[in-house]
């Protein structure tokens, strides 16, 4: 089993859509958690850090649930430029490495 | 300020030959990672420094590869002799602290042939 699960898409939203993306993550050691945003041929860039009271940063949600072990990112309003493949991302406790998520694809079309 | 990079940008290499990477951190970022992404999979962790020690090398596949980061500053990632499966896009990342801001490189694609 894959320590950090994404469905892999591609999700195709029109412009100004609310798009969500789950993700799984099997340590439960894990401590820090992040999305990331990858696009074709780039490096994966952080998007946000995901805390446990969950947070918001302009049209981008992050929850994170402990217990059952699931990340989500909720994007409203979505943006052409939002298109991009967007990567669950973990730490776990003592360790100083990322694990990551094999991406989630978005494409949004006019 | 100048960001992650790396070098070269694409590497074409045929089997058995050897490769030398290199990535040059944001300045001041004592914590260096190697990642490596092979093709259809996720992005695997190599290994880890922290100023010129190895802190985490548990991702290193095996002896063919070799990281060095002399004098805490640069890194080189060194592929001897390169296989068929080590094609892929390899990433190096610097963080100033603990992981919430890694800053990635715009990675290394290195085909095997």
């Amino acid at each position: 089993r894959k320590e950090v699960e994404q469905d892999p898409g591609p999700f195709n939203v029109p412009e100004g859509a609310t798009v969500a993306f789950n993700c799984t993550y099997s340590n439960s050691a894990s401590q820090s958690f992040f999305w990331y945003r990858q696009d074709c041929r780039k490096e994966p860039k952080l998007l946000m850090s995901v805390y446990s009271s969950g947070n918001e940063d302009g049209r981008f949600t992050a929850q994170l649930n402990r217990a059952s072990q699931y990340i989500s990112l909720l994007i409203r309003d979505s943006k052409l430029s939002d298109s991009a493949t967007y990567l669950c991302v973990v730490s776990a406790r003592g360790y100083n490495k990322l694990i990551f998520g094999a991406g989630t694809r978005l494409a949004v079309h006019p | 300020e100048a960001g992650v990079t790396q070098f070269p940008s694409h590497s074409v290499i045929e089997k058995g030959q050897t490769v030398t990477l290199r990535c040059d951190p944001i300045s001041g970022h004592d914590n260096l990672y190697w990642y490596r992404r092979v093709m259809g999979k996720e992005i695997k962790f190599l290994l880890h420094f922290v100023k010129e020690s190895k802190q985490d090398e548990s991702g290193m596949p095996n002896n063919r590869f070799l990281a060095e980061r002399t004098g805490g500053t640069y890194s080189t990632l060194k592929v001897q002799p390169a296989e068929l499966e080590d094609s892929g896009v390899y990433f190096c990342a610097s963080s100033l602290g603990s992981l919430t801001e890694a800053f990635f490189g715009q990675g290394t694609r290195l085909t095997v042939v």
